[in-house]
């Protein structure tokens, strides 16, 4: 167990559906981080959140979009999916030291 | 901004063999972290090794090392004595930090290595 939780672990949902992909992060960490991995491809940084607050957006889709809650943990609103969006979402913490970057064990996200 | 090449796909080796996985990025800041993640077939992403830019001496994890040269913007992925185990997914990963030791912005992860241990 790493410490950044996530859920679901698995996700089928068909086109034009949304969803929700939740992320604790480990005990501490303030800032979150999502990142979407398709098949055989490498990470894309999407956004990071720190304290709350937004702090560096990536490749996002504007379909996509996501908040940190007071209690820091972390949701990312997929909508309007597309065949394209299947992939697996990691999100990762930190407690912004060289020590502290821990993944999830990632949500893996088909649409069919 | 700053990038992340590994510019092996793909590479393999024999247990109990050494094999050595390269990465090069690209920066004008002099305050940074490096790592190398790995990710077997079940996906997690598991970190491997760090380093302080700042730090000469090269980092050791048990069976994994780096060679670290900052002015050539090289780090590469010693792994000696190859276990099957070590068959993964590798990714070279950089995120800048300040003076004071802290990181910012995001992490920035090369395109990965597939390595595969052969028995």
């Amino acid at each position: 167990d790493s410490g950044v939780t996530q859920t679901p672990k698995h996700l089928i949902t068909a086109t034009g559906q949304r969803v929700t992909l939740r992320c604790s992060p480990r005990s501490g960490d303030l800032s979150v981080y999502w990142y979407q991995q398709s098949l055989d491809q490498g990470l894309q940084f999407l956004i990071q959140y720190y304290n709350g607050e937004e702090r560096a957006k990536g490749n996002i889709l504007e379909r996509f979009s996501a908040q940190q809650f007071p209690d820091l943990h972390s949701e990312l609103n997929l909508s309007s999916l597309e065949l394209g969006d299947s992939a697996l979402y990691f999100c990762a913490s930190s407690d912004s030291s060289l020590y502290g970057y821990t993944f999830g064990s990632g949500t893996r996200l088909t649409v069919v | 901004a700053q990038t992340v090449t590994q510019s092996q796909p793909e590479m393999s080796v024999q247990e109990a063999e050494t094999v050595t996985l390269s990465c090069t990025y690209d920066t004008s800041e002099n305050n940074y972290y490096l790592f190398w993640y790995k990710q077997p077939p079940s996906r997690q992403m598991i970190l491997v090794i760090r380093q302080e830019a700042y730090k000469q001496q090269n980092a050791t994890e048990n069976r994994f090392s780096v060679n670290f040269q900052k002015a050539a913007k090289s780090f590469s992925l010693k792994i000696s004595d190859s276990q099957l185990g070590d068959t993964a997914m590798y990714f070279c990963a950089f995120i800048l930090s300040n003076a004071g030791g802290t990181s910012y912005g995001k992490l920035t992860f090369g395109q990965g290595t597939i390595l595969t241990v052969h028995p």
